[in-house]
Order: C-alpha cells, then sequence, then structure tokens
C-alpha cells in the first residue's frame, strides 16, 4: 500500500538559511499534518491542513509557514534556521469521513541539522 | 488540555514473554481515540493499534492487545509472545475525536523504551 512521502529525507543547513520540506500523502488522504520530534523527545505537533486550509495550529514558530496544494500536498518552509530547530520532522496524512479524520499515517520524516 | 503520561521511561522483556506497557491520559471529553505508536531505531512511526472511547470492547491486533479503563483513564498495551523486532520506543497518543470540535492534533506521551532480551 502507498504511504506517506516526504523529501528530503535528510537535510542539512547553516544558521539562519531556510529550507523546504515536502510531504506527498496517502492517495485520497485529504489532511495533512506537521510534527517535530526533537532528540530524545516525543513528537509535537505545529501545523495541519484539511483540504488546502489551515485547520489547527500547535507551537509553530513564527519563522516557520506551510500550506497545502491543490494536489493536496504539503510543504512546510522554515526561515531563520536556528540550532534549535535541528529535530526530525514528521508528516502525517488523514482522510476526513462524515465529518471524522479517520487514524494518522506518518512519513519516514526528515532529519534537519542546523549547524 | 489533554495530557497523556506514561510511567516508565523504559521496561525490558524476555523474547517469547509477555509485556504490559502502561499508559494513562487526563481530558474532560467524552468523544476521543487512543493509540500506541511504535518507533524503532529507524525512526518511523509505525501505528500499533488504535481504540475509539465510545466502544466498550479491547482493541487486538495480532499479538498486540489494549486494556482500556475509560474510567481510570488508563489504556495499556500488552505485548504476548515478544519478538526482537518488538524492540523499539512505544509512545501513547491521544486525539479528540473531533465531533465535539476539539483539535484532532495528537498528543503524546514521553515513551517507554522497550529492550527484548534474546
Amino acid at each position: 500500500a502507498a504511504g506517506v512521502i516526504q523529501s528530503p529525507r535528510h537535510l542539512i543547513k547553516e544558521k539562519r538559511e531556510t529550507a523546504t520540506l515536502k510531504c506527498y500523502p496517502i492517495p485520497r488522504h485529504d489532511t495533512v499534518y506537521w510534527y517535530q520530534q526533537g532528540p530524545g523527545q516525543d513528537p509535537q505537533f505545529l501545523i495541519s491542513f484539511y483540504e488546502k486550509m489551515q485547520s489547527d495550529k500547535g507551537s509553530i514558530p513564527d519563522r516557520f509557514s506551510a500550506q497545502q496544494f491543490s494536489d493536496y500536498h504539503s510543504e512546510l518552509n522554515m526561515s531563520s534556521l536556528e540550532l534549535g530547530d535541528s529535530a526530525l520532522y514528521f508528516c502525517a496524512s488523514s482522510r476526513r469521513t462524515s465529518g471524522v479524520t479517520d487514524t494518522q499515517y506518518f512519513g519516514p520524516g526528515t532529519r534537519l541539522t542546523v549547524l | 488540555a489533554q495530557t497523556v503520561t506514561q510511567s516508565q521511561p523504559e521496561m525490558s522483556v524476555q523474547e517469547a514473554e509477555t509485556v504490559t506497557l502502561s499508559c494513562t491520559y487526563d481530558t474532560s471529553e467524552s468523544d476521543y481515540y487512543l493509540f500506541w505508536y511504535k518507533q524503532p531505531p529507524s525512526r518511523q512511526m509505525i501505528l500499533v493499534i488504535r481504540q475509539e472511547a465510545y466502544k466498550q470492547q479491547n482493541a487486538t491486533e495480532n499479538r498486540f492487545s489494549v486494556n482500556f479503563q475509560k474510567a481510570a483513564k488508563s489504556f495499556s498495551l500488552k505485548i504476548s509472545d515478544s519478538q526482537l523486532g518488538d524492540a523499539a520506543m512505544y509512545f501513547c497518543a491521544y486525539r479528540s475525536g473531533g465531533r465535539q470540535g476539539g483539535s484532532e492534533k495528537l498528543v503524546f506521551g514521553k515513551g517507554t523504551k522497550l529492550t527484548v532480551n534474546p
């Protein structure tokens, strides 16, 4: 079965640079979630989109922005990168049926290292 | 806000034995879902099992089963016939049901690292 695709899988950036992470949800999934997992931490919710509209927002820094496109893929844009942004970034997708969102399935993650 | 607590940072089990991982949660909602996700060394987040709060029957997936005690807000995971491939970090997670307009984000516990000894 098709899974969530994330690219790139690994990314190394310098401080103050920008980064763009991409997420391609499972086919027919209309909702995308972004999570950040720091070293030794549990995943923390950043932001979510349903049908290309932001549906919820968590502890996402103002330096980060995200959007969902017409083909349902999503991009997380990160600017003015800081050392503390080094983490594993997960995208998850799900499908909403009768107003209720189904189980979230995770992609393999993008490991971002900020030097 | 909802919180999820996993009181066992680390657990170990002998291969072929049974182990139970604990999870408690706090919520005022009546409509919600609970999950166990497994994160092996590859760091992939893999769904193990899911439980709807309105279902009294405990969920089961092959060697994995849960003990869902709604009144006690407890959601433990039992792994039977443990295998070396079960070694991983296990996260308990909560999600609002959505019908009450709550956030559908996953709220995770801190995780339990499971070691399987041969």
